[in-house]
């Protein structure tokens, strides 16, 4: 099984910073890795899709990048709303995993 | 409006069954493959089960074989999950979703509490 590796755990930054989420995989899954947002109480979201594809609807400010076993989520310049659980998720081998998730705190 | 809409959670005693349902809407059911995902208490997300569009094959996490059967009625647009010989550790939110491997469309879940 492919394990993913998100940090930091915990990233606490204001509106209008930058935040770098980092996922790493135990090995290469290529460019089939996922971003999801979940906040609370509510169900994920597609963010990011094949490391780098924005799903529908999702703000130019998202964005992802990274191939085989760096990979890197990087939300432009942070909204109180972003505020939320992100995951990364891979889909070059059965079974899909997720990774540990990052909570994002805005200050 | 595409929307996906889980029942069937509920409490239920170890080694008892449970059989959740997932009714879609607003898009071609049949031409997508769907799957389930799941959230035990304050964790993470926990990839379970898939099952292809026509429902010819199906594919399950290890933590799942041999205990839960992924089907689907596409005349009723509907997804199910038998699970059987349920254990304290599968207490968790369950959501059906859209795809076979990165999930764009998501229910809202159904909570199985596994507990005597």
């Amino acid at each position: 099984e492919i394990v993913l590796t998100q940090s930091p755990a915990t990233l606490s930054l204001s509106p209008g910073e930058r935040a770098t989420l980092s996922c790493r995989a135990s090995q290469s899954v290529s460019s089939y890795l996922a971003w999801y947002q979940q906040k609370p109480g509510q169900a994920p979201r597609l963010l990011i899709y094949d490391a780098s594809n924005r799903a529908t609807g999702i703000p130019a400010r998202f964005s992802g990048s990274g191939s085989g076993t760096d990979f890197t989520l990087t939300i432009s310049s942070l909204e109180p709303e972003d505020l939320a659980v992100y995951y990364c998720q891979q889909r070059s081998n059965w079974p899909r995993t997720f990774g540990g998730g990052t909570k994002v705190e805005i200050k | 409006e595409v929307q996906l809409l889980e029942s069937g959670g509920g409490l239920v005693q170890p080694g008892g069954s449970l059989r959740l349902s997932c009714a879609a809407s607003g898009f071609t059911f049949s031409s997508f493959a769907m799957s389930w995902v799941r959230q035990a208490p304050e964790k993470g997300l926990e990839w379970v089960s898939a099952i292809t569009s026509g429902g010819g094959a199906t594919y399950y996490a290890d933590s799942v074989k041999g205990r839960f059967t992924i089907s689907r009625d596409n005349s009723e647009n509907t997804l199910y999950l038998q699970m059987n010989s349920l254990r304290a550790e599968d207490t968790a939110v369950y959501y059906c979703a859209r795809g076979p491997s990165s999930w764009d469309v998501w229910g809202q879940g159904t909570t199985v509490t596994v507990s005597s």
